[in-house]
């Protein structure tokens, strides 16, 4: 399976706790995206890297979530103290570099948080 | 800050019916997409419309860009149970991102 995959699937935490999900995009796809669903919303815009670089943070990303992709393959997104309102899934996208043509984002499967 | 609305927001629908799902923004995208996600996964594109006015047809789907590139519509022609799950459009802003609608849950009754 050559899609986006991210881990864990589901994660459960108390209040408080630090989290960190990981994200493996397209083997050959630069660009990748970080979004947040709410049960019976659309997905939300977190953060976006080209590479390694992160070129755009959501002001819904406060202080407790850090983003990274230290050599422009996968990324984790920390959230730090957890709240219950955090809980959500957290969906990753890749697409490929712009110059190919298309800015088609392909998600993953999601990790879905519950904070309790 | 940029929005787009979907209506409706649910729909209950028997097999064999039409429908349409409208999208609507009061901003311009420089494309639009449409994604269909089933419970507990990704939403996964259906199709990408660029130009303002232009019509795309996947089997039964079809949809359509507004001329002026801020609202489209999703029309289902003989529905199916298959077609069953939240629908969600999505505007591309300058910097790739996504801006998504607010998602329209499709049940269709056999």
């Amino acid at each position: 399976d050559t899609g986006v995959s991210q881990n864990p699937r589901h994660k459960i935490t108390k209040r408080g706790q630090n989290v960190t999900f990981r994200c493996d995009p397209i083997s050959e796809h630069n660009r990748l995206y970080w979004y947040r669903q709410t049960l019976g919303q659309g997905p939300e815009f977190l953060t976006y890297f080209q590479n390694e670089a992160q070129l755009e943070k959501s002001r819904l990303l406060s202080d407790r979530f850090s983003a990274e992709r230290p050599k422009g393959s996968f990324s984790t997104l920390e959230i730090q103290r957890t709240e219950q309102g955090d809980s959500a899934m957290y969906l990753c996208a890749s697409s490929p570099p712009w110059d190919r043509g298309s800015n088609e984002q392909f998600f993953g499967p999601g990790t879905r948080l519950t904070v309790l | 800050t940029q929005l787009l609305e979907q209506s409706p927001q649910f729909l209950s629908i028997q097999e064999g019916e039409n429908l349409t799902v409208y999208c609507n923004s009061s901003s311009v995208f420089s494309s639009l997409q449409w994604y269909r996600q089933e419970p507990g996964e990704g939403p996964v594109l259906l199709v990408t419309v660029v130009t303002g006015g232009e019509v795309k047809k996947l089997k039964r789907l079809t949809f359509q860009f507004g001329d002026a590139r801020k609202d489209s519509s999703l029309h289902i022609t003989a529905a199916q149970p298959g077609d069953t799950g939240l629908y969600l459009c999505a505007g591309e802003t300058l910097r790739f991102k996504l801006i998504f609608g607010t998602g329209t849950r499709l049940q269709v009754f056999p």
